[in-house]
């Protein structure tokens, strides 16, 4: 069964500290992993990783994926308060048609 | 604002009753996704419509059943509704179903809460 491993579930740290979130996947036919950061409502995009060892940068956050031990993190450094919400990762399975296998998400929080 | 829209955006209802769920995808996109998010399940597929056929099924439970329309926006039906199925529920939409992912855009979900 395909699946998506998130670590940790939740994290609360000081604003300033670096954080690293874990996702692990087990997938038949990788493709790509997608990280998502949800505040309220929807999910939206933040990287699409399909090759290992190319880094993904955006900001203060980047995303890094390793193929051969089938994992990815996010990395966000110098957090502040508004990097507070739920991060997702998933994996699209595409056969024929395309499906997100999401992870349980880590929930971070950022204290003032 | 990703351009996918939902209505409504709360429904309350009771035990037993039957709510439609609406979705209006991106302008241009022919593929639509329901998903379903509860606290204990975390974020899951439902089923996914491609220029109004279906074109892939997830965890979707018989009592449920979708559709999308020739002007491609969706219905999400939900009958004989239980407590469990309240959860947050997410369409999201993309340009097409072909064999390389294309990213798909969320709308801002309907949160249907069942007493």
């Amino acid at each position: 069964e395909d699946k998506v491993v998130q670590s940790p579930l939740s994290l609360v740290v000081h604003e300033g500290d670096t954080v690293t979130l874990n996702c692990s996947y087990e997938v038949t036919n990788f493709r790509s992993l997608l990280w998502y950061k949800q505040e309220k409502k929807a999910p939206t995009f933040l990287f699409m990783l399909t090759s290992s060892g190319i880094e993904k940068k955006s900001g203060r956050l980047s995303s890094i994926l390793d193929k051969k031990e089938l994992f990815s993190i996010l990395n966000i450094t110098a957090t502040q308060t508004g990097d507070s919400a739920i991060y997702l990762c998933a994996v699209p399975l595409i056969q024929g048609a395309q499906k997100l296998v999401f992870g349980q998400g880590t929930r971070l929080t950022i204290n003032p | 604002d990703s351009g996918v829209t939902q209505t409504p955006k709360h429904l309350i209802t009771a035990t037993g009753q039957r709510v439609t769920l609406r979705c209006s995808p991106r302008s241009g996109d022919l593929s639509v996704y329901w998903y379903q998010q509860s606290l204990d399940q975390g974020l899951q597929f439902l089923i996914q419509y491609y220029n109004g056929e279906e074109r892939a099924k997830g965890n979707i439970l018989e009592r449920f059943s979708a559709q999308q329309f020739p002007d491609l926006h969706s219905e999400l039906n939900l009958s004989s509704l239980e407590l469990g199925d309240s959860a947050l529920y997410f369409c999201a939409s993309s340009v097409d179903a072909g064999v390389k992912y294309n990213e798909q855009f969320f709308g801002p979900g309907t949160r249907l809460t069942v007493l």
